[in-house]
């Protein structure tokens, strides 16, 4: 079945300091891959996302890219500030008759960022 | 645009007993779900709605939950009885379309609930 594999936490940087959060991924066929934030006491927000391979899905200055030799969609940012503390969930969803477009979700990131 | 909406945030209470939760989708979308996230762990689908129909339910343990979106609108989850196992988030989230992979899902704040 599908699954989504994303590394442990928490992570801790330093404000400015880069950010790279591995996701891999298996899939039967052709997923949309999804970053999800969940910052402290809300709910579950888009970060981004990419729908084929190669696509890079990009906002408030995170990105990553759909590889789907690698099966990965890593989640960067060059400088993060205290306010991208956060979990950060790795997902992906199918349009298939077995999947019919839900999330499966990695296990989640904790990110904390330090003055 | 107003957002998708839960009730109650908390939720704590004795084991066996039962609980239930209320959603109200984003207006107009026509796909809802209901999300089970355990501390430490991803959100994981317990039942997804199609309008007013079950689309997917496998993952619903069904001799305790039930699901049933009236009118294709509002949404509600109930436990009942509730086991220790059953301490979580129940996060509801919507989207516009059906089966499509490349479509948001927008969530709700959750109900953390607590059995005690």
């Amino acid at each position: 079945g599908d699954s989504v594999t994303q590394m442990e936490g928490p992570v801790t940087l330093s404000e400015e300091a880069f950010l790279t959060i591995n996701c891999t991924y298996t899939a039967t066929g052709y997923p949309s891959l999804f970053w999800y934030v969940q910052y402290p006491g809300e709910g579950l927000q888009l970060l981004l996302k990419a729908t084929k391979a190669d696509d890079k899905g990009s906002n408030k200055g995170f990105e990553a890219t759909y590889r789907k030799e690698t099966t990965s969609f890593h989640l960067e940012k060059g400088s993060v500030q205290v306010s991208d503390s956060a979990v950060y969930f790795c997902a992906l969803s199918e349009g298939t008759t077995d999947s019919w477009g839900k999330l499966q979700f990695g296990a989640g990131t904790q990110v904390v960022v330090t003055p | 645009e107003a957002g998708v909406a839960q009730s109650p945030r908390y939720k704590i209470i004795e084991k066996r007993q039962s609980v239930a939760f209320w959603c109200n989708p984003i207006s107009g979308h026509a796909t809802l779900y209901w999300y089970q996230q355990i501390l430490g762990q991803g959100p994981k689908l317990l039942i997804q709605f199609q309008n007013n129909g079950v689309v997917d339910d496998s993952q619903l343990p069904k001799d305790r939950f039930s699901a049933e979106r009236l009118k294709g609108v509002d949404s509600t989850l109930k436990i009942q009885p509730a086991k220790l196992e059953d301490s979580a988030v129940y996060l509801c989230a919507s989207s516009s379309l059906w089966g499509v992979s490349t479509d948001t899902q927008y969530f709700g704040p959750g109900t953390r609930l607590t059995v005690l």
